[in-house]
């Protein structure tokens, strides 16, 4: 797998958008770049994935370099409950990652201030 | 409401003893998985399974022990726990096919 690079933590004011940078030089062509977060030790809630081009849902958009070596999550109107920790993985996607699934590294600790 | 449930959600328990921590979802997922996080490391990938009665090994799978004899339900067995696998715990569940992981909301162990 790829591997990925974060900054340790953010802080973002409330209301605000909140960019979270990941770099991921080595990634494949076929590797995907997935985005999920941590609240205080929930389950792992997936935001997004994309492959090369920049994707937009519900939760967030991400945005990713034409070269592919790093892209950056958009939480566009961050919320106190957005404070969390955000793992960026390079991973093969659908059923190419059947088996050894994901792994998660240290993320970044997001924390939205009022 | 699709979702992953895990019970029992806190557990302490003694060396040695034997224990199972369930996992079920229903989504009619293909492909389910355990995870351990623990401080510094991550989340590790325990054991994962393809179907029913198709499982692996992850990244740690040493005294863990799993089955998939219900394509619904993907419990995990520690034989003989000891105080090393104090962790957190986490099932998830997947659609071949599609990319995103639905995680349940964990399992504290603690071995003393």
């Amino acid at each position: 797998d790829a591997k990925t690079t974060q900054p340790p933590s953010m802080d973002c004011a409330e209301g605000r958008a909140a960019n979270l940078p990941c770099n991921h030089s080595t990634i494949s062509g076929n590797e995907y770049v997935y985005w999920y977060r941590q609240i205080h030790s929930q389950g792992p809630q997936y935001i997004i994935h994309g492959l090369k081009n920049n994707e937009t849902n519900e939760m967030a958009s991400l945005i990713i370099t034409e070269d592919r070596k790093s892209s950056t999550l958009i939480l566009p109107h961050a919320t106190l409950r957005d404070t969390a920790v955000y793992y960026c993985i390079v991973r093969l996607g659908g059923t190419n990652n059947a088996g050894n699934m994901l792994t998660f590294g240290g993320g970044t600790r997001l924390m939205v201030k009022p | 409401e699709a979702q992953v449930t895990q019970n029992p959600r806190y557990l302490i328990t003694v060396t040695g003893k034997k224990l199972t921590v369930t996992c079920s979802q229903n989504m009619n997922h293909e492909y389910m998985s355990w995870y351990r996080q623990d401080p510094g490391l991550g989340l590790r990938q325990i054991y994962y399974s393809m179907n029913v009665e198709v499982t692996d090994k992850g990244d740690v799978p040493e005294g863990y022990k799993v089955s998939r004899k219900e394509k619904r339900n993907f419990p995990l067995i520690l034989e003989s726990p000891s105080p090393n696998q104090t962790s957190l715990y986490f099932c998830a569940s997947k659609s071949e096919g599609r990319n995103e992981q639905y995680f349940g909301p964990g399992t504290r162990l603690t071995v003393t």
